[in-house]
């Protein structure tokens, strides 16, 4: 079974500066998906970045990027220009890529990271 | 627009009492499923269905049971709920596909208390 570690209950970071979340996983699979999802104060689950474990490059997306290290089996997020706005838990979350099996669409989950912008 | 609908958003029951939580979405998607989250553990698979009619266990499934009879609606139902079922629950959707991860579209969530 594939787990997800978030070692960092909580980071912070001021406003318009850099921060990065880091997430590690566990998989004997060489083909799988690995997402960041933001959960604001709202509870809503936004998906913020995806990344296919066959690209080698990493995923942008604007102010988000990722850090894909496949073989250290790590997978951070950097946040860069820090808004008020990007306060939020975090979530790394992992997706295997067998079609059609028991764990078809099951996404796994890390234990989330809250992040404070600070003004 | 495109959603996942979850009702009730809140709900304050006491021990036994059966409840269901309805989810809805309008996307014509075949797989539903559903998720608890609680603090320092993530969000966690509950259930999950392919389809219509075809419905399996996700990761945590004691003390729930679903049911899949038409396309959009996938209930949760907790016929008799536990303090332990206290959490926050998530229905989530999204298109099969052979191959590829099509993007999983997320309710708003229901707060669930189990006294």
């Amino acid at each position: 079974a594939q787990t997800v570690t978030q070692s960092q209950p909580e980071m912070s970071v001021q406003e318009a500066e850099t921060v990065t979340l880091s997430c590690t996983y566990d998989t004997s699979e060489s083909d799988y998906y690995l997402f960041w999802y933001k959960q604001p104060p709202s509870r809503q689950m936004i998906l913020v970045i995806r990344q296919e474990a066959y690209k080698q490059q990493n995923a942008t997306e604007n102010r988000f990027s990722v850090n894909f290290q496949k073989a250290a089996k790590s997978f951070s997020l950097k946040i860069s220009d820090s808004q008020l706005g990007d306060a939020a838990m975090y979530f790394c979350a992992y997706r295997s890529y067998k079609p059609g099996g028991t764990s078809y669409g099951k996404l796994t989950f890390g234990q989330g990271t809250i992040l404070t912008v600070h003004p | 627009e495109a959603q996942v609908t979850q009702n009730p958003r809140y709900l304050i029951t006491v021990t036994g009492k059966k409840l269901t939580v309805t989810c809805s979405q309008n996307m014509n998607h075949e797989y539903m499923s559903w998720y608890r989250q609680d603090p320092g553990l993530g969000l966690r698979q509950i259930y999950y269905s392919m389809n219509v009619e075809v419905t399996d266990k996700g990761d945590v499934p004691e003390g729930y049971k679903v049911s899949r009879k038409e396309k959009r609606n996938f209930p949760l139902i907790l016929e008799s709920p536990s303090p332990n079922q206290t959490s926050l629950y998530f229905c989530a959707s999204s298109l099969w596909a052979a191959s590829g991860a099509p993007s999983q579209y997320f309710g708003p969530g229901t707060r669930l208390t189990v006294l």
